[in-house]
């Protein structure tokens, strides 16, 4: 079956700790994204990419970054610097155009 | 730059009793309004996209409907699996992609 995976489904962060989330589509959707969700708000961009080696900063990408090196790849690392990295992770896709996302199941960070 | 409202916050029902939520947004053009659910501990789940004003999209006992400045979702006779949050977003034709309102969390009691 199609779709995106994202792992691990828990991870735990210790004090100036960086750690990877995993986003992986099988899809062949061309745009990735990254958001986080914390509760009472909405989802907040983190970074996307349209294509291939190429990604850009969404609203709230300090102490975040990415990397973009195959099509169905997408993973996020959240640094050191990213002072309140507490959250739920979500991975997207879309085709392109004004296709509509589609999401993995998330990653829940949690700081030790 | 673009804006989604959704309102209520919280929607408690009784099953079978029919409701809207509603989903006011503000966006320069519209390229697609866009309905998810999202479980507790999941992520966003897509139900419908509509792209142009007076355009309705129906599956099982959820209706969504749009205009020039909101979209509604209906729910004709809910059943406790219903229950969820409910997602509306819009994409306003920049390259960033998409737009998320808060959500409203609906409770359908047995």
């Amino acid at each position: 079956d199609g779709g995106i995976t994202q792992s691990p489904k828990y991870l735990f962060r210790k004090e100036g700790q960086n750690v990877t989330l995993s986003c992986e589509q099988n899809l062949n959707h061309d745009a990735m994204y990254w958001y986080r969700q914390d509760p009472g708000q909405g989802l907040r961009l983190i970074y996307y990419s349209q294509i291939v080696n190429d990604f850009q900063k969404g609203d709230i990408a300090e102490g975040y970054s990415v990397s973009r090196e195959k099509k169905e790849s997408f993973p996020l690392t959240v640094t050191s610097a990213q002072k309140n990295p507490t959250a739920f992770y979500l991975c997207a896709s879309r085709y392109r155009g004004n296709q509509p996302q589609h999401f993995g199941d998330g990653t829940r960070l949690s700081i030790l | 730059e673009d804006q989604v409202t959704q309102s209520p916050e919280a929607l408690r029902l009784q099953e079978g009793e029919s409701s809207s939520l509603n989903c006011s947004y503000t966006v320069s053009g519209l390229r697609g309004l866009f309905w998810y659910r999202q479980d507790p501990g999941k992520g966003p789940e897509f139900l419908f996209t509509l792209y142009s004003a007076g355009e309705e999209k129906e599956k099982e006992r959820l209706k969504a409907t749009l205009t020039k400045k909101e979209s509604f979702l209906h729910i004709t006779a809910p059943k406790p699996e219903d229950s969820a949050t409910y997602l509306c977003a819009v994409d306003g034709g920049g390259a960033d992609g998409l737009t998320f309102g808060k959500g409203t969390h609906l409770i359908i009691q047995p």
